[in-house]
């Protein structure tokens, strides 16, 4: 079992342009969520998804988009990427909400 | 509002010292708890999590953490820190979707 993986690693983005992060799962859970990690300030949710499909808000969401259109896989979209948006990016996943979460490895983006 | 904090954000310990790592917690009910670690460069894995029963949890590599839910805390302990043990440590707390993270605290084991 590969468990979660993130795809890129690393990028560096100019000002407006924009990306796809991919995130995959191979545990046949339901649920998936895109978090971003700043220093001094934790994970902080971006959106989720409950199943194929959905997608919701989080704490964070605004400058970001979501699909989920295969169980198995979770894309986060940057459309106008701004510098405010460099940070590192975690995808996880779990069985139900309040069970634990499985984390990929995670994507630092630097924004110019 | 739901909020988490870790009060130290950087501890060091010598190895073979006792470990106490805090957090509190503000929350409308009775919430699920974690802790995750992250070693670097690595995503998160869990050591513990209490979601009732017993308030003493054991987790992984020998680490145990206890709710008290009258002081609003789940600390993180460890009677014997390894030097394997250096990472930044994350209380989680939170039920469905609304799951809160702290600001994390780096361990530095000291040889």
């Amino acid at each position: 079992n590969a468990g979660v993986t993130q795809t890129p690693k690393f990028r560096v983005l100019k000002t407006g342009q924009s990306m796809t992060l991919l995130c995959a799962q191979d545990m046949n859970h339901e649920y998936m969520y895109w978090y971003r990690q700043d220093p001094g300030m934790g994970l902080r949710l971006i959106h989720y998804s409950v199943g194929e499909g959905t997608t919701a808000k989080g704490e964070v969401p605004d400058g970001y988009n979501v699909s989920r259109l295969k169980k198995q896989n979770f894309l986060l979209g940057l459309e106008s990427a701004a510098p405010s948006q460099t940070s590192v990016y975690f995808c996880a996943s779990s069985s139900n909400p309040n069970n634990e979460q499985f984390f990929g490895p995670g994507t630092r983006l630097t924004v110019l | 509002a739901q909020s988490v904090t870790q009060p130290d954000i950087h501890i060091t310990v010598s190895e073979g010292a006792s470990l106490e790592l805090r957090c509190n917690y503000s929350y409308g009910a009775t919430p699920y708890l974690f802790w995750y670690v992250q070693s670097p460069g690595q995503g998160l894995q869990l050591l513990l999590k209490y979601f009732s029963g017993d308030t003493l949890v054991q987790g992984i590599k020998g680490f145990e953490a206890e709710f008290k839910r009258s002081q609003s805390s789940f600390n993180l302990r460890k009677p014997s820190v390894h030097w394997s043990d250096a990472a930044e440590y994350f209380c989680a707390v939170g039920a469905g979707w609304d799951m809160r993270f702290g600001a994390g605290t780096r361990l530095t084991v000291k040889p």
